[in-house]
């Protein structure tokens, strides 16, 4: 059964920069998998922040991106402000089937 | 403007069959790209995916869950509908459907709490 690896947590200072990075048990994440990458916040539904590894959405914050780094799918927030502090989840493609990562809790402290 | 909304029991008896609908606007499912999928949450856990229908009526399914799962769509109604078999209280998540754009997530419904319990 495939995996999808997230660091299960991270702690960030307002202002800093932090990467959140999602991994594939079947080897190093490509393109041709469309890493998508979601916001979520206590008692919402997710919110989609990155589609097909690095597009933004025309509700993402200018301050979030999307990338390839080191075999794994990337988020990367800059400048991170408090209303970031979140669950981020990734989701990678496996043909038509996804599999979730299972999720970064960010703190902004 | 695209939204999805789920709707279906809020509470079923271990080893019913659960059955959920997302019902959508702002889109039409048999343009082509266009795809909806089904998530679950189990409270304080991680998303899930469960099922995917496509334009073009291709189906997709969890490897874990495949055996219990059938996914519908009614494009006349704007509706994808998803049947999950022998419930057990482990089943107990919020369940969420998704449009995506053939590989792009873009709108999620606000989900619905399914209780599994006697």
């Amino acid at each position: 059964q495939t995996v999808v690896t997230q660091e299960p947590s991270l702690t960030v200072s307002p202002g800093g920069t932090v990467t959140l990075t999602c991994a594939s048990s079947t080897g190093a994440v490509t393109s041709g998998y469309y890493p998508n990458w979601f916001q979520q916040k206590p008692g919402q539904a997710p919110r989609a922040l990155i589609y097909s590894t690095s597009n933004k959405h025309s509700w993402t914050p200018a301050r979030f991106s999307g990338s390839l780094l080191g075999g794994k799918a990337a988020l990367t927030l800059s400048g991170v402000q408090p209303e970031d502090e979140a669950d981020y989840y990734c989701v990678l493609f496996y043909g038509g089937v996804q599999v979730f990562g299972g999720g970064t809790k960010l703190t902004v402290l | 403007q695209v939204t999805l909304r789920e709707s279906g029991p809020a509470l079923v008896k271990p080893t019913q069959t659960l059955t959920l609908t997302c019902t959508f606007s702002g889109f039409s499912l048999s343009t082509s790209g266009m795809c909806v999928s089904w998530f679950r949450q189990p409270p304080g856990k991680a998303l899930e995916w469960l099922a995917r229908i496509d334009w073009d009526d291709d189906k997709y399914y969890s490897t874990s869950l495949k055996t219990r799962l059938t996914i519908s769509k009614d494009t006349s109604k704007n509706q994808v509908v998803l049947t999950m078999t022998n419930m057990d209280p482990v089943d107990t998540a919020t369940y969420y459907c998704a449009r995506i754009r053939v590989w792009d997530f873009d709108y999620w419904g606000q989900g619905t709490l399914v209780t599994v319990s006697s």
